[in-house]
């Protein structure tokens, strides 16, 4: 069954490091997004992503995030100099469709500890 | 403010105890209501989309409801094997999807 698929599963940093996260999302999909779930919290929105461009971000998604598709199969986060309050899980999801039929399926995260 | 809220925060119910999870909403122009479930350390695993009121979904012991205000997640007989975080999420305009805090189920044997 398609998954999508990230890495690192776990990565430590130290405060003001640039951290990228990587995501295959599955093959046939259209629509990316990332999302992030701190400790004990929602999952929330960060961005989504369509065509090669952003789509909607949320206002977690400042200046120091940004995404790419750098070529047909990964989707990246880039978090330039990262704060302690990143630390959470970030989820990257796909989905075929928006709308009818726009489930997202998720992979299985990439916990980030910034110390 | 749209706002999407889960109860109750945790059930722990007895292997074959049967009951409902329920995601209230207030939001406008919703365009779809999704149940996922989500283990510790995991990603959330997709379950139901639900779209319009009166449409109900089920998949072996879980069944979704959906009204004009609320979504009840009914659990069937449930096993050890139940036992996980459920989330519901609401789908607005276009691609941005709003979690609820969860349900964490806890069955017993």
């Amino acid at each position: 069954e398609p998954e999508v698929t990230q890495t690192p599963s776990h990565q430590v940093t130290q405060m003001g490091q640039e951290v990228i996260l990587r995501c295959v999302p599955i093959s046939n999909h259209l629509y990316f997004y990332w999302y992030r779930q701190i400790l004990g919290q929602k999952v929330e929105f960060l961005v989504s992503f369509y065509n090669n461009e952003i789509s909607e971000k949320s206002e977690i998604f400042d200046d120091q995030f940004s995404v790419e598709r750098p070529d047909g199969s990964n989707f990246t986060l880039k978090i330039r100099s990262t704060k302690l309050e990143d630390s959470a899980m970030y989820f990257c999801a796909s989905s075929l469709l928006t709308g009818g039929g726009g489930e997202l399926f998720f992979g299985e995260g990439s916990r980030l500890t910034v110390l | 403010e749209d706002q999407v809220t889960q109860s109750p925060e945790a059930l722990r119910l007895q292997e074959g105890e049967s009951s409902s999870l329920n995601c209230s909403y207030t939001v406008s122009g919703l365009r779809g209501l999704f149940w996922y479930r989500q283990d510790p350390g995991k990603g959330p695993e997709f379950l139901f989309t639900l779209y319009s009121a009166g449409e109900e979904k089920e998949k072996e012991r879980l069944k979704a409801t959906l009204t004009k205000k609320e979504s009840f997640l009914h659990i069937t007989a449930p096993k050890p094997e139940d036992s996980a975080t459920y989330l519901c999420a609401v789908q607005l305009n276009f691609n941005k999807f709003y979690f609820g805090s969860g349900t964490k189920l806890n069955v017993k044997p």
